[in-house]
């Protein structure tokens, strides 16, 4: 069974500052997704990561890919508030075709002034 | 244009009415899936449609019946729901589900409340 396991699951930080949230997963995946949930709102597609030593960058976020840890990374450099929401990694149910994505728990971000 | 329309947006059931939920896709998109998600939780995949024919069934309880009438249209019918279904439901579709990037696009969901 696939598992998706993030850390920290709350995070409450001040603007201008850097973290990093993890996401683990236990079965060999070659896509990694990262979305942004707004309270109340939907889901918004923020990276797919398809290869090992991925990195993709938008702003003042950033994500990685190690497939052979299994571990995918969202670095936020100098926090803003906008960028206060839930965010959720996701991995395919399997390598292809028309699959599920398998979510973590998502990580609750705060960004206070 | 990455817009998946969902209605309504919010609905009011009693457990024994009969309703339906509505997604809809003009992108071209050969995939589609049903996720529900309760508050403060992830996501949780229910059905995938691929090509217009069910391809995964996530051992959803009856009272949920998914359709593709076509491929830009799938609905969600439930029938004798209980108060724990209550919750978001997230329809999302995307373009290829062979291809490299396969990133699923999700609709604004329907609130649904069960009494």
């Amino acid at each position: 069974e696939l598992k998706v396991e993030q850390n920290p699951l709350f995070l409450s930080m001040q603007e201008g500052k850097n973290y990093t949230i993890y996401c683990n997963y236990s079965t060999t995946s070659d896509r990694l997704y990262w979305y942004r949930q707004d309270p109340g709102k939907s889901l918004e597609s923020l990276f797919v990561l398809l290869s090992n030593g991925a990195v993709k960058q938008e702003g003042r976020l950033m994500a990685s890919l190690d497939t052979k840890a299994r571990l995918s990374t969202l670095h936020i450099t100098a926090a803003v508030h906008d960028l206060s929401a839930t965010y959720f990694c996701a991995v395919l149910h399997s390598g292809g075709g028309a699959d599920g994505l398998t979510f973590g728990k998502g990580t609750h971000l705060i960004i206070q002034p | 244009d990455t817009e998946v329309t969902q209605t309504p947006k919010h609905l009011v059931m009693g457990m024994t009415n009969k309703k339906s939920l509505k997604c809809e896709q003009h992108m071209g998109h050969r995939a589609m899936y049903w996720y529900k998600q309760k508050a403060k939780k992830p996501p949780e995949l229910m059905f995938v449609y691929s090509y217009e024919k069910l391809s995964i069934n996530e051992s959803v309880p009856s009272r949920f019946s998914p359709e593709c009438p076509n491929s830009s249209l799938l609905n969600l019918h439930l029938h004798a729901l209980q108060p724990e279904d209550s919750a978001l439901y997230l329809c999302a579709s995307s373009q290829d589900p062979g291809g490299a990037q396969n990133i699923q696009y999700f609709g604004a969901g329907t609130r649904l409340s069960v009494l």
